[in-house]
């Protein structure tokens, strides 16, 4: 089946230093890759997404490479600020195989620290 | 007003009691999604709907139910709560291709006690 792996928060920064959460994924198909951001207090927002193998996904200085030989979408930023703190998710859709919903990972926490 | 409105934010109900909880958008999007997130686990699909006649199941619908009354209404319904669905539940909608959903709602903190 499909999972998702993210590296477990909290991750803790100061303001300006580069981020990078790690994601990896495992799906039997072709999947999408996608990441959603949840800022305090609000629900998911979609952050960016990669359509295929290669594909670089950029929003708001983040940015994440569609990696399909290490099946990974790691999530970068060069010089975060206090407010990009936030819980971060990682997702895949699988829809080649029928399937019909995303599968998350279980969120990643960052703090960032002025 | 936020695009994605959900009500009520936040209830405690009884173990075997009904519940609905109700979600509204303005987003102007055909498809909506009912997820519920529970600590460590992510999000998790309960129901989807593509358009005012067309509903889904998802990952985890078994206990659940809803109905679409509108293009943008879509209310999901614990026909007998139980304490294993106290969780963290979230309305979404979506313009793109596929089940992707792109506008969440804050968010209903629901406790079955």
């Amino acid at each position: 089946g499909n999972s998702v792996t993210q590296m477990e928060g909290p991750v803790t920064l100061s303001e300006e230093a580069f981020l990078t959460i790690n994601c990896t994924y495992t799906a039997t198909g072709y999947p999408s890759l996608f990441w959603y951001v949840q800022y305090p207090g609000e629900g998911l927002q979609l952050l960016l997404k990669a359509t295929k193998a290669d594909d670089k996904g950029s929003n708001k200085g983040f940015e994440a490479t569609y990696r399909k030989e290490t099946t990974s979408f790691h999530l970068e930023k060069g010089s975060v600020q206090v407010s990009d703190s936030a819980v971060y998710f990682c997702a895949l859709s699988d829809f080649g195989t029928g399937r019909r919903a995303l599968t998350f990972g279980s969120g990643t926490r960052l703090q960032v620290q002025p | 007003d936020a695009d994605v409105t959900q009500t009520p934010r936040n209830r405690i109900t009884k173990t075997g009691k009904r519940i609905m909880l109700e979600c509204s958008q303005t987003k102007g999007h055909d498809r909506m999604y009912w997820y519920r997130q529970d600590p460590g686990l992510g999000l998790r699909l309960i129901y989807y709907s593509f358009d005012v006649k067309d509903i889904n199941k998802g990952e985890i619908s078994d206990g659940y139910s809803v109905s679409r009354q509108a293009q943008a209404k879509f209310s999901l319904s614990l026909e007998s709560a139980i304490p294993n669905q106290t969780a963290l539940y979230f309305c979404a909608t979506s313009d793109l291709e596929g089940a992707v959903p792109t506008f969440f709602g804050q968010g209903t903190r629901l406790t079955v006690v």
